[in-house]
């Protein structure tokens, strides 16, 4: 079983719908929760930390759920520009990141 | 802030031959860097960690004396991958982190290396 999951898609979603995408981690030690996007070849960005409960920036959501040992990403009134790959990453106290293999998103119009 | 630049961004080399890779933290001290490699449509799979001054600690399955790290100063470190073949080719990816928000890292903007 990978350390951190993620189902590929592509999630094919018409502008302005809301879309969720989940990633499950393997290590129960993991301490600190990130979603990175990543434009094809381009380098991975930081979008959200998701230290404890989750938090919210604009349109995005992020949650993370100990208990079940996943986070997720909602992202709503989705735009053209939100289309690209969504990575969820897990780390523990050496610093180090386990990244999950990516959520393509294309939104249409 | 907390820019990371890399450089070159693409190389075109032949086989045999080594490759140096730099990675640098712009506008913050990097106590740590990472070096990553992506293939095509995968995941980025970590390759090393290194900390200034001291020696870098590899993953599982990745050669050392293949993929020479140096982290020289907390604003530089570099790649060198010795003796490239095809199955090199790759997309390597170096993110730094520092001493504030030391969970978070920054991601440089990625080489591109094609092996002859």
């Amino acid at each position: 079983r990978k350390e951190v999951e993620q189902d590929p898609g592509p999630f094919n979603v018409p502008e302005g719908a809301t879309v969720a995408f989940n990633c499950t981690y393997s290590n129960s030690a993991s301490q600190s929760f990130f979603w990175y996007r990543q434009d094809c070849r381009k380098e991975p960005k930081l979008l959200m930390s998701v230290y404890s409960s989750g938090n919210e920036d604009g349109r995005f959501t992020a949650q993370l759920n100990r208990a079940s040992q996943y986070i997720s990403l909602l992202i709503r009134d989705s735009k053209l520009s939100d289309s690209a790959t969504y990575l969820c990453a897990g780390g523990g106290n050496t610093g180090k990141l386990i990244f999950g293999q990516g959520t393509t998103l294309q939104v249409k119009p | 802030g907390a820019v990371v630049s890399q450089h070159p961004s693409r190389v075109i080399c032949k086989s045999g031959t080594s490759v140096k890779i730099e990675c640098r933290s712009l506008d913050f001290q990097a106590t740590t860097m990472f070096w990553y490699r992506q293939f095509p449509k995968k995941s980025l799979m970590l390759m090393a960690t290194s900390n200034e001054g001291s020696k870098a600690t590899y993953e599982q399955g990745v050669e050392k004396d293949k993929f020479l790290i140096n982290h020289a100063s907390l604003t530089l470190s570099t790649l060198t991958v010795t003796s490239a073949h095809p199955e090199d080719s790759s997309f390597y990816i170096c993110s730094a982190s520092g001493t504030e928000r030391a969970y978070e890292q920054y991601f440089g903007p990625g080489t591109r290396l094609t092996v002859t």
